[in-house]
């Protein structure tokens, strides 16, 4: 079985550029999380979606932050216009069943650099 | 808010050796509990998990946890610590009584192994 999967591994942009991370789950999971970890810090909670469903985006930072799972399947996410605050890296999860007790697997992530 | 705390950014180990990584979360009820593991080039992988029930928990390559309530610990152990061990650790942390799935991560420890 496939583990998650994220494209591209590393990204380098400009400031004020656009950037779109995509993430694939493990296939049947219809939970998918996005995180990041900033400059070496702990790992962030960014979004939770249930299927095609934004379940919790409390932690999404600001506007410029777009994520999409259209169709329920793969996920996006897209910053725009991209900050040098936003470098990190950002790692996509996901999870089978609408339960407490699941377990969160996660894919190796993103590296992005905005200079 | 809840919080992990891990003490030890850094810590350096012989192989061989028995390995201890620290780890307290503040949450006002029994959270679930998490020890990841990030080997170079690698995404998070999951060592193992405290749910509920016995509180001593065995994981993958070896290694084991123990939940402690009064001190609000969660500490990771392996009895003999293997090259291939070397990695960052993350303790995370999910919540009981919110039904939401976001985990707050520890900052992590990086460990290394000396021959």
């Amino acid at each position: 079985e496939a583990g998650v999967t994220q494209f591209p591994s590393h990204s380098v942009i400009e400031k004020g550029q656009t950037v779109t991370l995509r993430c694939d789950p493990i296939s049947g999971h219809d939970n998918l999380y996005w995180y990041r970890r900033v400059m070496g810090k702990e790992i962030k909670f960014l979004l939770h979606f249930v299927k095609e469903s934004k379940q919790d985006e409390s932690g999404m930072p600001n506007n410029r932050f777009l994520a999409e799972r259209t169709g329920g399947t793969y996920s996006t996410l897209k910053v725009q216009p991209a900050e040098l605050e936003d470098s990190g890296v950002y790692f996509c999860a996901s999870s089978q069943d609408q339960v407490l007790q699941e377990t969160q697997y996660f894919g190796p992530g993103t590296r992005l650099l905005v200079l | 808010a809840q919080s992990v705390t891990q003490p030890d950014i850094h810590i350096t180990v012989s192989e061989g050796a028995s390995l201890e990584l620290r780890c307290n979360y503040s949450y006002g009820a029994t959270p679930y509990l998490f020890w990841y593991v990030q080997s170079p080039g690698q995404g998070l992988q999951l060592l193992l998990k405290y749910f509920s029930g016995d509180t001593l928990v065995q994981g993958i390559k070896g290694f084991e946890a123990e939940f402690k309530r009064s001190q609000s610990s969660f500490n990771l152990r392996k009895p003999s610590v293997h090259w291939s061990d070397a990695a960052e650790y993350f303790c995370a942390v999910g919540l009981m009584d919110t039904g939401r799935r976001a985990l707050t991560f520890g900052s992590g420890t990086r460990l290394q192994v000396q021959p």
